[in-house]
């Protein structure tokens, strides 16, 4: 079935580099998402790679796609106090489903 | 990227009755979906919202517990039906652009409490 895991927690300094991992089960996915939720608020489109990229990187943020391990990142780099917040990552059908993981909560001391 | 107004933000809702939401678009778009995020939760899709035809449902969720309007391209509606306290939840609507899944994005969301 279609799983994707995240860890819960994540803690850095700011400046330091932050970085996020997502796994997932099902390889028929086309696109791979991360969103950021912060408190009271939706999901704000931070970024995506296509399945048959490797990375991409845009701006202070890496996505690297390791599609044999089926392994998904999302590095932050200089990571600021506003980048506190959940970032979720999500995979995607021709259909436009999304299944998402449980969410990273990212606290940037 | 799609600006997606979604209405009311939050509301406070008696057990028994029915909210309804809406979600409106600034442009036409192909792809319309209803997701539920439960406190302390990720998300989890509610149904895909066809235009001018029934509403595609995940399994666990029902056409009479949450019925579901798309009258057009840029317009869509989710009631919760006879709510309870177990659908105190954040419900946000996603809609995809050009036709693709890429680029989905999301309204800014209905914080429901239930009483």
């Amino acid at each position: 079935g279609e799983d994707v895991e995240q860890s819960l927690f994540l803690s850095v300094r700011e400046g330091d580099s932050s970085v996020i991992n997502c796994t997932y089960t099902d390889s028929s996915s086309t696109y791979l998402y991360w969103y950021k939720q912060e408190p009271g608020a939706g999901l704000q489109l931070l970024t995506y790679i296509f399945s048959n990229m490797d990375m991409k990187q845009d701006q202070r943020l890496t996505v690297l796609l390791n599609k044999k391990d089926k392994h998904l990142s999302l590095r932050i780099a200089d990571t600021q106090t506003g980048d506190s917040a959940i970032y979720f990552c999500a995979i995607s059908y021709s259909t436009g489903k999304l299944i998402f993981g449980q969410g990273t909560t990212l606290q940037v001391k | 990227s799609a600006v997606i107004s979604q209405k009311p933000s939050r509301d406070i809702c008696q057990r028994g009755t029915s909210l309804t939401i809406q979600c409106q678009v600034d442009s036409q778009v192909t792809m319309m979906f209803w997701y539920r995020q439960q406190p302390g939760q990720s998300l989890t899709l509610i149904a895909t919202a066809n235009q001018g035809s029934e509403a595609t449902y995940e399994s666990g969720f029902v056409i009479d517990k949450f019925p579901i309007s798309r009258p057009n391209l840029t317009f869509s509606t989710l009631t919760v039906s006879n709510m309870s306290p177990e659908d105190s939840s954040i419900y946000l609507c996603s809609v995809g652009r050009q036709g693709t899944n890429e680029k989905l994005f999301f309204g800014s969301g209905t914080q429901l409490s239930v009483l």
